[in-house]
């Protein structure tokens, strides 16, 4: 089956730095790669993805890059803040052997992300 | 508000106890899933119902058991639960995806069970 690792498992910057974590997956035939953010008390929220398709995406502060002959994907936040701060999970979609995919998503171990002001 | 309501948001059971959780989804999405969240360890999928059949268990225990009556709708009754079972269960959703195409999924808060 799939397996996804993430690193850094935490990560400390200060307001105003980038921050940057990484996955990788070990299914080449994973396609679609979102990143979730975890504020304390609540669900996970999507907050951007890629698809296999696509080397690079961006979204105002935020952006992921993906490297398929790799097998890694990268979040990068720029111009941190501190409501930045949460656990991020990365995730990758694995097909199932019948060709779909009805969110069975690995996910990453997740970073803790702390931005100080 | 995520589209996606859990209930309750706070569960504490005793090992012989019978309880559910419930999820509702306003997204008119197909597809509903649980996931497992537990201290230090990734998300872990449970089970996966598509257009109300079960289509994925994740070997998980018989002592959780999951129900789908509609699209909007999920539980998961737990009963004889142990101690190492203590963790936030999320509940999420996501429209049917076409093939080889990713779909989003959609989390609800969660509902955090202790079991003493």
């Amino acid at each position: 089956g799939e397996n996804v690792e993430q690193h850094p498992s935490t990560l400390s910057v200060q307001e105003g730095d980038s921050a940057v974590i990484k996955c990788t997956y070990s299914d080449s035939a994973s396609n679609y790669f979102p990143w979730y953010k975890q504020e304390l008390g609540k669900g996970p929220q999507l907050i951007i993805d890629i698809r296999s398709n696509v080397g690079e995406k961006k979204d105002q502060r935020i952006a992921v890059t993906l490297n398929k002959t790799a097998k890694h994907f990268s979040l990068h936040i720029t111009e941190t803040q501190p409501e930045d701060s949460a656990v991020y999970f990365c995730a990758a979609m694995i097909r199932s052997a019948g060709g779909t995919s009805y969110g069975k998503l690995t996910f990453g171990q997740g970073t803790i992300l702390t931005v100080h002001p | 508000e995520t589209g996606v309501t859990q209930t309750p948001r706070h569960l504490v059971m005793g090992m012989t106890n019978k309880k559910s959780l419930k999820c509702e989804q306003h997204l008119g999405h197909n597809a509903m899933y649980w996931y497992k969240q537990s201290a230090k360890k990734p998300l872990e999928l449970m089970f996966v119902y598509n257009f109300k059949e079960q289509t994925e268990n994740n070997s998980v225990p018989s002592r959780f058991s999951p129900e789908c009556p509609n699209s909007s709708h999920l539980f998961l009754h737990l009963h004889t639960l142990q101690p190492e079972d203590s963790a936030l269960y999320l509940c999420a959703s996501s429209p049917e995806p076409p093939m080889d195409q990713g779909n989003t999924i959609y989390f609800g808060e969660g509902s955090w069970l202790t079991v003493v």
